[in-house]
């Protein structure tokens, strides 16, 4: 299996523009998560999905965050408009529902946002 | 609302030092994972631990989850190079979300 896939792997962008993410999960995986990553956050979880329905976006920072699946093997996070602070680390993770429950990451997405 | 702290936040060893890295949560935790992010790379797991006082080995690497479970810790026996990375606990909230702690950075010198 390829592991979880994310386009682009680097993306600069000017403030104001809009930016979509891409994700594509482990076949089979029931559960697809987006996270962010920065210096001062950490690793904070953004939203999940379970069969592509979202169970929890309480992390999705603001109303220009949106993600969507629209099926099994696609997943998007999109920002408009862009920020400066959105600048970060953008990780795709996907599990199975059943097993020990551990998660399987893609390689990131680093957005700078000038 | 639930928060995982790790300490230290940065750890610089000799090569065949030994670490630790310690994970504490405000609240009791079903379980607990563990992972590793290489500098540049995506979080890879480790290990989950269960049970109360479990204590599980990988090679050089010792897990333990507190009696409590409100706590765990990582130790490697004689670091090695390829062992610098970052640490993550992470905490189960609900049954498929999970709080990562805040990392512990391990540099390791040759």
């Amino acid at each position: 299996d390829a592991g979880v896939i994310q386009s682009p792997r680097h993306e600069v962008t000017e403030m104001g523009q809009e930016v979509t993410l891409r994700c594509k999960p482990i076949s089979g995986h029931d559960y697809l998560f987006w996270y962010r990553q920065t210096m001062m956050r950490g690793l904070e979880l953004l939203i999940y999905f379970n069969n592509n329905v979202p169970i929890d976006d309480s992390g999705m920072p603001e109303d220009r965050f949106s993600a969507k699946m629209p099926n099994a093997s696609f997943s998007t996070l999109k920002i408009q408009p862009s920020e400066p602070r959105d600048s970060a680390v953008y990780f795709c993770a996907s599990r199975p529902s059943t097993g020990v429950g551990e998660q399987y990451f893609g390689p990131g997405t680093r957005l700078t946002v000038t | 609302g639930q928060q995982v702290m790790q300490i230290p936040q940065y750890q610089h060893v000799q090569e065949g030092e030994d670490f630790t890295t310690y994970c504490n949560s405000s609240t009791t935790l079903s379980n607990i994972q563990w992972y590793k992010q290489r500098p540049g790379g995506h979080p890879v797991f480790l290990i989950q631990l269960v049970k109360s006082g479990e204590v599980k080995k990988q090679k050089r690497l010792t897990f333990q989850f507190g009696e409590a479970k409100k706590n765990s810790s990582l130790h490697i026996t004689a670091t090695q190079t390829t062992d610098v990375g970052t640490y993550f606990c992470a905490g189960p909230r609900g049954t498929y979300k999970y709080i990562f702690g805040t990392g512990t950075r391990l540099k390791v010198l040759a």
